[in-house]
């Protein structure tokens, strides 16, 4: 069964450093999620893309934040610095088309960062 | 703006007993409805989600949810549970009519069967 892939699995940095974060959605989605896990809370979203294009970025802390999908294949979040509130688990989903409304979202398994 | 309200954090449970965890959603427009598990250090996975119809959803694992509108409900149940059933379960919501039909999720509620 296709899943979505996401690396690395876990992450350590020191506030002010750099991370990325990737994520490979099942083939064919065109559909891609960002979402922040904080511990004890529900995922949010962060920025949502179709294809190669940012549909919806408004919870995206763009002062640091930034992510991508130049080919509308894979995607990378970045967080540059890094604060100690970005501790968190940064999922990655896909679905197969926008606009199916009540299309599945499939998870990948997540990247825990711990920001020091 | 969309809201849930997933009642429990936690429901302790016995082997083999039924459970029922509930989630109420707030929304001013019409919404498809879904459950998601979350076992440890891993992603989320889908149990069953509302579209329209029958307000009685069965997914996988044995569990099922029922839609009430007028109460603006979508409680999830399993009759008799099992030891691998301990997870974190959520609630999420997204608007039917919108554009973009992103997941409005609530905090989580921690099921732990015991033996």
């Amino acid at each position: 069964e296709a899943e979505v892939a996401q690396s690395p699995r876990y992450k350590i940095t020191e506030k002010s450093q750099a991370v990325a974060f990737w994520c490979d959605p099942i083939s064919g989605h065109a559909t891609l999620y960002w979402y922040r896990q904080i511990l004890g809370q529900g995922p949010e979203l962060l920025v949502q893309f179709q294809d190669e294009s940012v549909v919806d970025d408004s919870q995206l802390p763009k002062d640091r934040f930034s992510a991508e999908r130049l080919k509308g294949v894979d995607s990378t979040l970045k967080i540059q610095p890094a604060e100690l509130g970005d501790s968190a688990m940064y999922l990655c989903a896909s679905s197969l088309v926008l606009g199916q409304g009540g299309d599945t979202q499939y998870f990948g398994p997540g990247t825990r960062l711990t920001v020091l | 703006a969309q809201s849930v309200t997933q009642l429990d954090s936690q429901v302790p449970v016995f082997e083999e007993a039924p459970v029922e965890l509930r989630c109420n959603y707030s929304s001013s427009v019409s919404v498809y409805l879904f459950w998601y598990v979350q076992y440890p250090n891993q992603g989320l996975q889908l149990l069953l989600k509302y579209l329209s119809g029958s307000t009685l959803v069965k997914g996988i694992n044995g569990f099922e949810a029922e839609f009430n509108k007028s109460q603006t409900s979508f409680h999830l149940r399993k009759p008799s549970v099992h030891i691998s059933d301990t997870a974190e379960y959520f609630c999420a919501v997204s608007d039917a009519g919108g554009s973009n039909y992103k997941l409005t999720f609530g905090k989580g509620t921690l099921l732990t069967v015991n033996p």
